[in-house]
């Protein structure tokens, strides 16, 4: 079965550093993984999406994300945060059926000035 | 820019209430989704509409059930709420070609007394 997990609930950076966000998959297949992000009261937005073309993606806002299938991995990360960056964010893998995502629990990304 | 609203932001229900969330969508999606988001588990998937009149259960349909008489808009209904169905509710669309690519909306927190 299909499964994602965040492995940091709670990520806090200064305004201007490196922003690492952690995720694990596991899948039995090819995955197509993405990134979420929620800001407050606002709704989920797609950041980006690994398809198995190039296994860097960039997304939106600056972020990136890297497919490792050694590592089972598909770290989020971003050269530098910004304030408006505070958000909760998800990873997500596509599950058996194609309109089936499955989300992991989310971390949450405090940026301080 | 594709629109997914819904029709309240917040609701404040009584237990055994029967309770209606609507969700509109512009973009002529043919796929329409309906999720729960608790703290600590992520999104989970509760109906899924693939065409007018047509739905799928999700992963937790139980104590739900849905609506979507028209292609844009799509319907959650509580029969009878319970206290555990206090959650915040997504509504998301997707292009049939595209499935796995979700637009959501901003979500409603719904609050049974």
């Amino acid at each position: 079965a299909q499964s994602v997990t965040q492995l940091d609930s709670h990520v806090s950076v200064s305004e201007g550093t490196p922003v690492l966000l952690r995720c694990n998959y596991s899948s039995s297949y090819s995955p197509s993984l993405f990134w979420y992000v929620q800001h407050p009261n606002k709704g989920l937005q797609l950041l980006l999406k690994y398809t198995s073309a190039a296994t860097l993606v960039k997304g939106i806002n600056g972020f990136e994300a890297e497919f490792k299938k050694s590592e089972t991995s598909f770290h989020l990360t971003k050269p530098s945060a910004h304030m408006s960056d505070a958000a909760e964010y998800f990873c997500v893998v596509r599950g058996r059926s194609s309109y089936k995502l499955i989300f992991g629990s989310g971390t949450r990304l405090l940026v301080r000035p | 820019d594709v629109k997914v609203t819904q029709s309240s932001r917040y609701l404040v229900k009584r237990t055994g209430e029967k309770v209606f969330l609507e969700c509109v969508q512009d973009m002529d999606h043919e796929n329409m989704f309906w999720y729960r988001q608790d703290p600590g588990l992520g999104l989970r998937l509760i109906y899924f509409s693939y065409d007018v009149k047509m739905k799928e259960k999700g992963d937790i349909p139980e104590g739900y059930s849905v609506s979507r008489e028209k292609k844009e808009r799509f319907s959650l209904i509580l029969e009878s709420a319970s206290t555990n169905q206090t959650s915040m509710y997504l509504c998301a669309s997707s292009l049939r070609r595209e499935p796995d690519t979700q637009y959501f909306g901003p979500g409603t927190r719904l609050t049974v007394l």
